[in-house]
């Protein structure tokens, strides 16, 4: 089973439109981490943020912004005012503290292609 | 320089050669990982290094072969490559403390064509 879903492939919007991409996650953990990653086209993988498992609150930095929600397991991320150099691929991530690494292994969603037309 | 380079970025290689990519870390960082990202398939982990020592080889064919000489510099070396091994190897460094959990940080990858 998957442990990180981006039900959305693709998402296509005009210039300042608000745009939403979800991302729900499963875990039996109670301690974990839940990240968003954009990637453009020149392939790196540029962190945008991290939360953990015991912090709801949502956060804005700017034109972006992150629901966390534990009851229904979802993280999702909201641009707001979308523009042209938002288009990306955008990952979904989780990592779950407790398990036997202390690395915490990254689980990626497989991502939601955004593209933001003129 | 600073944050998480990668060499080359681009590379065509025949299923006979043997090449090596190089990662190096600028963010005093002491954990490093590989991951391959094919078309179509959900970014794979592939290799981790904590304090130069390999802790997770994520079942990857022997043909890839990590090497971390130290915390800054790792590299993968590429041997008898098959055309489905086409994909982008992205590095990745963190911090790693026993118990605690630091941001991985990405390279802009090596976008690899096996011939």
């Amino acid at each position: 089973a998957q442990k990180v879903t981006q039900a959305q492939t693709e998402i296509s919007v005009v210039e300042k439109e608000d745009v939403t991409l979800d991302c729900v996650y499963e875990t039996r953990d109670t301690t974990y981490y839940l990240f968003w990653y954009k990637q453009p086209p020149s392939g790196e993988l540029v962190f945008l943020i991290r939360r953990n498992s015991f912090d709801e609150q949502n956060e804005i930095s700017g034109r972006y912004s992150w629901n966390f929600q534990k009851s229904t397991s979802s993280f999702n991320f909201t641009i707001t005012a979308s523009q042209v150099v938002d288009s990306a691929v955008y990952f979904c991530a989780l990592s779950e503290a407790g398990r036997g690494s202390t690395l915490g292994r990254l689980y990626f969603g497989r991502g939601t292609q955004l593209t933001v037309w003129p | 320089e600073t944050g998480v380079t990668q060499t080359p970025r681009h590379l065509v290689m025949g299923m006979t050669n043997k090449k090596s990519l190089k990662c190096e870390q600028h963010l005093g960082h002491n954990a490093m990982y590989w991951y391959k990202q094919s078309a179509k398939k959900p970014l794979e982990l592939m290799f981790v290094y904590n304090f130069k020592e390999q802790t997770e080889n994520n079942s990857v064919p022997s043909r890839f072969s990590p090497e971390c000489p130290n915390s800054s510099h790792l590299f993968l070396h590429l041997h008898t490559l098959q055309p489905e091994d086409s994909a982008l190897y992205l590095c990745a460094s963190s911090l790693a403390i026993a118990g605690t959990l630091k941001t991985q940080y990405f390279g802009p990858g090596t976008r690899l064509l096996v011939l």
